[in-house]
């Protein structure tokens, strides 16, 4: 089993649709979670920052992250074309020893 | 700031040869992490630097590969001798681990292709 896992999609959804992007983990130590953003041709950049369990929203992006169920979410409202990318779920131990990233899932927002 | 900088953009080269990945962290960041990306295999951390020292290189494939930090702004990856199945994306990341610091920033990678 690998440890934090992602479907790859690609998944293809219409302009104005509720997009739920998901990863499961199997180390409970993980304590940090992060939703990273990635462009064709570009590198990674960070787009939601929790801290163990519990919702954050900020604008059309809500991350959720349930810690007993090992489960983390990213929520996109009211998606965009721009929105399309690769979405990489990535997380981190309490002693910073151990980050790791999920394999991506590729979304498609069609106009 | 200028973010995170990695040159070149794009590197071709025959098998065999010396590849020189080069990397600029954004300043004040004391972490620096060396990342290769692959559709099959995703996001692989090769090694990362803590104020300029190796920390973890267990990552590194095999001896062909080295990285090192001389000073906290600079950065290099080397691959030699190349092989065609280190043809990937290499992106270089920082960090700082001030409080809720766990957040890498990354550059725009370097798109390798060995022929």
């Amino acid at each position: 089993q690998k440890e934090v896992e992602q479907d790859p999609g690609p998944l293809s959804v219409p302009e104005g649709a509720i997009v739920s992007l998901n990863c499961t983990y199997s180390n409970s130590a993980f304590q940090y979670f992060m939703w990273y953003r990635q462009y064709s041709r570009k590198g990674p950049e960070l787009l939601m920052y929790t801290y163990s369990s519990g919702n954050k929203e900020d604008g059309r992006f809500t991350a959720q992250v349930d810690k007993s169920s090992k489960y983390i979410s990213l929520f996109i409202r009211d998606s965009q074309p721009s929105d399309s990318a690769t979405y990489l779920c990535a997380m981190i131990d309490n002693y910073g020893q151990n980050f790791v990233f999920g394999p991506g899932t590729r979304l498609s927002v069609l106009p | 700031d200028a973010g995170v900088i990695q040159s070149p953009r794009h590197e071709v080269t025959e098998m065999g040869q010396e590849v020189t990945l080069r990397c600029k962290p954004i300043s004040g960041h004391d972490y620096l992490f060396w990342y290769r990306q692959t559709m099959m295999r995703g996001l692989e951390l090769l090694i990362y630097f803590n104020n300029n020292v190796p920390i973890d290189d267990s990552g590194m494939p095999e001896d062909r590969f080295s990285a090192k930090m001389p000073n906290a702004s600079f950065s290099t990856l080397k691959i030699q001798p190349s092989e065609p199945r280190d043809s990937a994306v290499y992106f270089c990341a920082s960090s700082s681990r001030q409080p809720g610091g766990e957040k890498l920033f990354f550059g725009s990678g370097t798109q390798l292709s060995v022929l």
